[in-house]
Protein backbone atom coordinates (compact mmCIF):
# COMPACT_ATOMS: atom_id res chain seq x y z
CA UNK A 1 0.00 0.00 0.00
CA UNK A 2 1.57 2.92 -1.03
CA UNK A 3 0.62 6.39 1.87
CA UNK A 4 -1.38 8.96 0.40
CA UNK A 5 -1.62 12.16 2.41
CA UNK A 6 -3.51 15.26 1.98
CA UNK A 7 -3.27 18.65 3.47
CA UNK A 8 -4.90 20.80 4.93
CA UNK A 9 -7.31 18.61 6.54
CA UNK A 10 -10.13 21.07 6.30
CA UNK A 11 -10.71 24.61 4.40
CA UNK A 12 -13.12 27.49 4.71
CA UNK A 13 -13.40 29.70 1.63
CA UNK A 14 -15.60 32.90 1.17
CA UNK A 15 -18.09 32.42 -2.07
CA UNK A 16 -16.14 33.51 -5.24
CA UNK A 17 -12.47 33.06 -3.43
CA UNK A 18 -10.21 30.71 -5.39
CA UNK A 19 -8.56 27.96 -3.50
CA UNK A 20 -6.58 25.50 -3.53
CA UNK A 21 -4.96 22.00 -1.28
CA UNK A 22 -2.52 19.26 -2.05
CA UNK A 23 -2.10 15.60 -2.45
CA UNK A 24 0.87 13.85 -2.20
CA UNK A 25 1.88 10.23 -2.76
CA UNK A 26 5.32 8.29 -2.91
CA UNK A 27 6.47 9.41 -6.33
CA UNK A 28 8.11 5.64 -6.70
CA UNK A 29 5.90 3.04 -8.07
CA UNK A 30 3.55 5.47 -9.28
CA UNK A 31 0.56 4.32 -11.21
CA UNK A 32 -1.73 6.91 -11.71
CA UNK A 33 -3.58 9.21 -9.10
CA UNK A 34 -7.51 9.81 -8.93
CA UNK A 35 -9.04 12.70 -8.01
CA UNK A 36 -13.03 11.91 -6.23
CA UNK A 37 -15.30 14.89 -4.65
CA UNK A 38 -17.87 13.56 -1.81
CA UNK A 39 -20.31 14.96 -0.83
CA UNK A 40 -21.86 13.62 2.58
CA UNK A 41 -24.97 10.95 2.31
CA UNK A 42 -23.83 10.68 -1.33
CA UNK A 43 -21.36 8.71 -4.02
CA UNK A 44 -18.29 9.57 -3.80
CA UNK A 45 -17.94 11.00 -7.28
CA UNK A 46 -15.01 10.95 -10.02
CA UNK A 47 -13.42 13.97 -10.84
CA UNK A 48 -9.90 12.77 -12.85
CA UNK A 49 -7.77 10.34 -13.22
CA UNK A 50 -4.06 11.52 -14.13
CA UNK A 51 -1.11 9.43 -14.94
CA UNK A 52 1.77 11.97 -17.05
CA UNK A 53 4.25 14.03 -14.97
CA UNK A 54 3.36 17.75 -16.00
CA UNK A 55 -0.67 16.54 -16.42
CA UNK A 56 -3.32 18.68 -16.14
CA UNK A 57 -7.05 18.33 -15.67
CA UNK A 58 -9.95 20.47 -15.58
CA UNK A 59 -13.59 20.17 -15.63
CA UNK A 60 -15.74 23.82 -15.22
CA UNK A 61 -13.90 25.59 -12.52
CA UNK A 62 -11.72 22.76 -10.57
CA UNK A 63 -8.82 22.15 -12.10
CA UNK A 64 -5.62 19.67 -11.21
CA UNK A 65 -2.03 19.53 -11.66
CA UNK A 66 0.55 16.56 -11.66
CA UNK A 67 4.07 16.40 -10.61
CA UNK A 68 5.01 12.62 -10.35
CA UNK A 69 8.77 13.56 -9.93
CA UNK A 70 8.35 15.09 -6.46
CA UNK A 71 4.94 12.99 -5.64
CA UNK A 72 2.35 15.63 -5.67
CA UNK A 73 -0.80 16.61 -7.06
CA UNK A 74 -2.89 20.19 -6.36
CA UNK A 75 -6.79 20.76 -6.77
CA UNK A 76 -7.75 24.24 -7.78
CA UNK A 77 -11.35 25.30 -7.11
CA UNK A 78 -11.65 28.83 -8.52
CA UNK A 79 -14.29 31.20 -7.65
CA UNK A 80 -15.42 29.05 -5.47
CA UNK A 81 -19.38 28.28 -4.77
CA UNK A 82 -21.52 26.89 -1.74
CA UNK A 83 -21.97 24.02 -3.85
CA UNK A 84 -18.17 23.18 -3.75
CA UNK A 85 -18.35 22.25 -0.64
CA UNK A 86 -18.05 18.52 0.17
CA UNK A 87 -14.59 16.25 1.01
CA UNK A 88 -11.80 15.75 -1.74
CA UNK A 89 -10.23 13.15 -2.07
CA UNK A 90 -7.15 11.70 -3.77
CA UNK A 91 -6.12 7.96 -4.15
CA UNK A 92 -3.31 6.22 -5.81
CA UNK A 93 -2.85 3.16 -7.35
CA UNK A 94 -5.74 0.78 -8.90
CA UNK A 95 -6.56 -0.26 -5.97
CA UNK A 96 -7.07 3.30 -4.44
CA UNK A 97 -5.01 3.78 -1.67
CA UNK A 98 -6.87 7.11 -0.43
CA UNK A 99 -5.81 10.56 1.34
CA UNK A 100 -7.80 11.48 4.43
CA UNK A 101 -9.61 14.39 2.52
CA UNK A 102 -9.58 17.97 2.38
CA UNK A 103 -12.91 19.12 3.67
CA UNK A 104 -13.74 22.36 1.94
CA UNK A 105 -16.51 24.71 3.13
CA UNK A 106 -17.51 27.38 1.25
CA UNK A 107 -19.33 30.27 2.98
CA UNK A 108 -21.92 32.44 1.36
CA UNK B 1 -26.67 8.10 -15.57
CA UNK B 2 -26.12 4.48 -14.33
CA UNK B 3 -24.98 4.47 -11.10
CA UNK B 4 -23.75 1.78 -8.58
CA UNK B 5 -26.57 0.90 -5.28
CA UNK B 6 -25.79 -0.28 -2.38
CA UNK B 7 -28.43 -2.03 0.51
CA UNK B 8 -29.37 -1.41 3.08
CA UNK B 9 -28.16 2.12 3.69
CA UNK B 10 -27.65 1.12 7.37
CA UNK B 11 -27.10 -1.79 9.43
CA UNK B 12 -27.64 -2.84 12.61
CA UNK B 13 -26.63 -5.65 14.14
CA UNK B 14 -25.16 -7.60 17.04
CA UNK B 15 -21.44 -8.92 17.88
CA UNK B 16 -21.46 -12.80 16.37
CA UNK B 17 -24.47 -11.93 13.92
CA UNK B 18 -23.46 -12.41 10.10
CA UNK B 19 -24.20 -9.20 7.83
CA UNK B 20 -24.68 -9.44 3.68
CA UNK B 21 -24.13 -5.80 2.21
CA UNK B 22 -25.05 -5.66 -1.13
CA UNK B 23 -24.17 -3.86 -4.33
CA UNK B 24 -25.39 -3.55 -8.15
CA UNK B 25 -22.34 -2.51 -9.61
CA UNK B 26 -22.79 -0.65 -13.38
CA UNK B 27 -24.20 -3.18 -15.41
CA UNK B 28 -21.53 -3.66 -18.06
CA UNK B 29 -18.63 -3.14 -15.38
CA UNK B 30 -16.75 -6.45 -14.90
CA UNK B 31 -14.27 -5.40 -11.66
CA UNK B 32 -16.14 -4.96 -8.59
CA UNK B 33 -14.59 -4.00 -5.31
CA UNK B 34 -15.31 -3.21 -1.75
CA UNK B 35 -14.11 -0.30 0.70
CA UNK B 36 -14.56 0.42 3.84
CA UNK B 37 -14.15 3.55 6.29
CA UNK B 38 -14.62 3.61 9.97
CA UNK B 39 -15.10 6.88 11.45
CA UNK B 40 -12.45 9.28 11.64
CA UNK B 41 -10.20 7.44 9.36
CA UNK B 42 -8.79 7.01 5.58
CA UNK B 43 -10.79 4.74 2.92
CA UNK B 44 -9.73 1.77 2.60
CA UNK B 45 -9.17 -1.42 0.01
CA UNK B 46 -10.67 -4.66 0.75
CA UNK B 47 -11.28 -6.80 -1.69
CA UNK B 48 -11.07 -6.82 -5.82
CA UNK B 49 -12.88 -8.95 -8.00
CA UNK B 50 -13.17 -10.62 -11.17
CA UNK B 51 -14.44 -12.96 -13.95
CA UNK B 52 -16.12 -14.53 -10.23
CA UNK B 53 -13.04 -14.99 -8.03
CA UNK B 54 -11.02 -12.25 -5.77
CA UNK B 55 -7.89 -11.00 -7.82
CA UNK B 56 -6.55 -8.46 -4.71
CA UNK B 57 -7.42 -8.67 -1.19
CA UNK B 58 -6.19 -6.70 1.59
CA UNK B 59 -4.72 -7.98 4.96
CA UNK B 60 -8.09 -6.52 6.42
CA UNK B 61 -10.09 -9.38 4.58
CA UNK B 62 -9.42 -12.30 6.80
CA UNK B 63 -11.50 -15.07 6.78
CA UNK B 64 -14.39 -13.48 8.27
CA UNK B 65 -14.96 -11.86 4.91
CA UNK B 66 -16.19 -13.09 1.95
CA UNK B 67 -17.69 -11.68 -1.31
CA UNK B 68 -19.87 -12.92 -4.31
CA UNK B 69 -21.26 -12.38 -7.55
CA UNK B 70 -24.80 -14.68 -6.68
CA UNK B 71 -26.74 -13.88 -10.11
CA UNK B 72 -25.68 -11.39 -12.92
CA UNK B 73 -26.12 -8.19 -11.17
CA UNK B 74 -25.69 -8.26 -7.83
CA UNK B 75 -22.45 -8.26 -5.58
CA UNK B 76 -22.28 -9.00 -2.15
CA UNK B 77 -19.88 -8.43 1.06
CA UNK B 78 -20.65 -11.13 3.65
CA UNK B 79 -19.14 -10.78 7.30
CA UNK B 80 -19.33 -14.10 9.15
CA UNK B 81 -19.37 -13.06 12.28
CA UNK B 82 -18.99 -9.33 13.23
CA UNK B 83 -16.72 -7.26 15.49
CA UNK B 84 -17.23 -4.46 17.32
CA UNK B 85 -14.17 -3.00 14.95
CA UNK B 86 -15.80 -3.81 12.05
CA UNK B 87 -18.40 -0.86 12.37
CA UNK B 88 -17.53 1.16 9.57
CA UNK B 89 -19.17 2.68 6.33
CA UNK B 90 -19.07 0.38 3.51
CA UNK B 91 -18.33 1.23 -0.51
CA UNK B 92 -18.66 -0.56 -3.48
CA UNK B 93 -17.77 0.61 -6.63
CA UNK B 94 -17.20 -1.33 -9.93
CA UNK B 95 -14.65 -0.59 -13.26
CA UNK B 96 -15.07 -0.55 -16.89
CA UNK B 97 -11.45 -2.46 -16.49
CA UNK B 98 -9.58 -3.25 -13.88
CA UNK B 99 -6.49 -1.47 -14.30
CA UNK B 100 -4.74 1.71 -12.60
CA UNK B 101 -6.43 4.15 -15.31
CA UNK B 102 -9.82 2.70 -14.95
CA UNK B 103 -11.99 5.40 -12.69
CA UNK B 104 -13.82 2.72 -10.20
CA UNK B 105 -17.78 4.06 -9.81
CA UNK B 106 -18.77 4.09 -6.20
CA UNK B 107 -22.19 3.68 -4.76
CA UNK B 108 -23.18 5.48 -1.65
CA UNK B 109 -22.07 3.22 1.24
CA UNK B 110 -23.67 1.03 3.69
CA UNK B 111 -23.25 1.99 7.62
CA UNK B 112 -22.96 -0.91 9.63
CA UNK B 113 -22.88 -0.52 13.06
CA UNK B 114 -22.11 -3.65 15.58
CA UNK B 115 -23.50 -3.65 19.18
Amino acid sequence: ILNVEQSPQSLHVQEGDSTNFTCSFPSSNFYALHWYRWETAKSPEALFVMTLNGDEKKKGRISATLNTKEGYSYLYIKGSQPEDSATYLCANDYKLSFGAGTTVTVRA
Amino acid sequence: EPEVTQTPSHQVTQMGQEVILRCVPISNHLYFYWYRQILGQKVEFLVSFYNNEISEKSEIFDDQFSVERPDGSNFTLKIRSTKLEDSAMYFCASSDSGGALDTQYFGPGTRLTVL
